[in-house]
């Protein structure tokens, strides 16, 4: 089965600074989508990856997959209080079903 | 306008009841899929349909009936409420169901926040 590990776990990060989080696959990944989760709201689909080596960007977000297709890496640059959440990566297992980690979660402090 | 709607967005309710959670996707999707947060914040797919039909069922208990009256809508009836079935359930809709291997971006509901006591 599909196994994402995500780190790290938490991370706390002043407002302005830079900062990366991980999902890291134990198989091949054929469809990697990042989403980020507010508290007591849904999930806020950010982008998907697909071809080894791609990257993608939206306003100060980049998300990269690595050659190998089974690393991604999230870098948000001078972080926001609007970027604070939980970040989760899910990878599609077939028939568009998505296998989740357990998420990244983003403390911004003013 | 909300893309992915659900009701309640929250429920609470007493262990051996009842109950039904609804969602409906005013996106033009064909594909709808149920998914279960537990309390360590680990989501997990739990069914998915294509125009009305269920596609697949991850292995979860018969307790829990998916209904889709149409393509806009997957309802989530479960019988019997077990302490454990206390989560918060998301209801996601796609384009297609990744037939050939396409890629179809899923887009979730608010949530509904289950508490079986």
């Amino acid at each position: 089965s599909q196994e994402l590990e995500q780190s790290p776990q938490s991370l706390i990060v002043q407002e302005g600074k830079n900062l990366t989080i991980n999902c890291t696959s134990s198989k091949t990944l054929y469809g990697l989508y990042w989403y980020k989760q507010k508290y007591g709201e849904g999930l806020i689909f950010l982008m998907m990856l697909q071809k080894g080596g791609e990257e993608k960007s939206h306003e100060k977000i980049t998300a990269k997959l690595d050659e190998k297709k089974q690393q991604s890496s999230l870098h948000i640059t001078a972080s926001q209080p609007s970027h604070a959440g939980i970040y989760l990566c899910g990878a599609d297992k077939g028939n568009n079903r998505l296998a989740f980690g357990k998420g990244n979660q983003v403390v911004v402090i003013p | 306008d909300t893309a992915v709607s659900q009701t309640p967005k929250y429920l609470v309710t007493q262990m051996g009841n009842d109950k039904s959670i609804k969602c409906e996707q005013n996106l033009g999707h064909d594909t709808m899929y149920w998914y279960k947060q537990d309390s360590k914040k680990f989501l997990k797919i739990m069914f998915s349909y294509n125009n009305k039909e269920l596609i697949i069922n991850e292995t979860v208990p018969n307790r829990f009936s998916p209904k889709s009256p149409d393509k806009a809508h997957l309802n989530l009836h479960i019988n019997s409420l077990e302490l454990g079935d206390s989560a918060v359930y998301f209801c996601a809709s796609s384009q297609g169901w990744g037939l050939a291997g396409i890629q179809e971006t899923q887009y979730f509901g608010p949530g509904t926040r289950l508490l079986v006591l």
